[in-house]
């Protein structure tokens, strides 16, 4: 089974700053899709963003960027001025892109804490 | 638009009790998924429905079962219940057209005493 492994599991960023989160996963498979998932202090997951391994560029979408390192199995996610609403616990997580893959994997979270 | 609808938001019983927790998917979104989410931990899989049938299944023992009702919505029974089955369960809904899109729902937290 794939693994998801978040190092670590709480970090902190003043506002306006960048910070970056590490993942690293462990997979055989050469098709499957990787996501950061963000669950604020209310609950709901929300997805940040997605990267499908047969993309060599890396996804972005407005502060939120990752830096995808396909042989060093690395997804790392970038958070650019950062803002008080971002602070929440992040997950990374893997999916098999094969015909049975369904479910998410997910890392144990890394706790974001965003200070003025 | 509502999205993931869970119910109840949560819930208190006691060991060898059993639960059922409920799911309404997205509109317009057929599968729905199953999590479990321990206090700390990142969610685990449990199941997976589409078209009324279990697709997949992850590590998780028989007390565990699901089911998916014709216009989607779904429940998740646990029996014999465990501390260790206290959590907060997770729904996810998503489309035929792109399981890479999965909403999740705000969780029904179970306590189990």
């Amino acid at each position: 089974a794939q693994t998801v492994t978040q190092s670590q599991p709480e970090m902190s960023v003043q506002e306006a700053e960048t910070v970056t989160l590490s993942c690293t996963y462990d997979t055989s498979e050469s098709d499957y899709y990787l996501f950061w998932y963000k669950q604020p202090p209310s609950r709901q997951m929300i997805l940040v963003i997605r990267q499908e391994a047969y993309k060599q560029q890396n996804a972005t979408e407005n502060r939120f960027s990752v830096n995808f390192q396909k042989a060093a199995k690395s997804f790392s996610l970038k958070i650019s001025d950062s803002q008080l609403g971002d602070a929440a616990m992040y997950f990374c997580a893997y999916r098999s892109g094969g015909g049975s893959g369904y479910a998410l994997n997910f890392g144990k979270g890394t706790s974001l804490l965003v200070t003025p | 638009d509502a999205g993931v609808t869970q119910s109840p938001t949560h819930l208190i019983k006691t060991r060898g009790q059993q639960v059922t927790l409920r799911c309404s998917p997205k509109s317009g979104h057929d599968t729905v998924s199953w999590y479990q989410q321990a206090l700390g931990q990142g969610p685990q899989f449990i199941f997976q429905y589409y078209e009324e049938e279990e697709r997949q299944r992850g590590n998780f023992p028989d007390r565990f079962s699901g089911h998916q009702f014709p216009n989607y919505s779904s429940e998740l029974n646990v029996n014999a219940l465990l501390l260790g089955d206290s959590a907060l369960y997770l729904c996810a809904s998503s489309s035929y057209r792109d399981y890479n899109e999965q909403f999740f729902g705000p969780g029904t937290r179970l306590t189990v005493l």
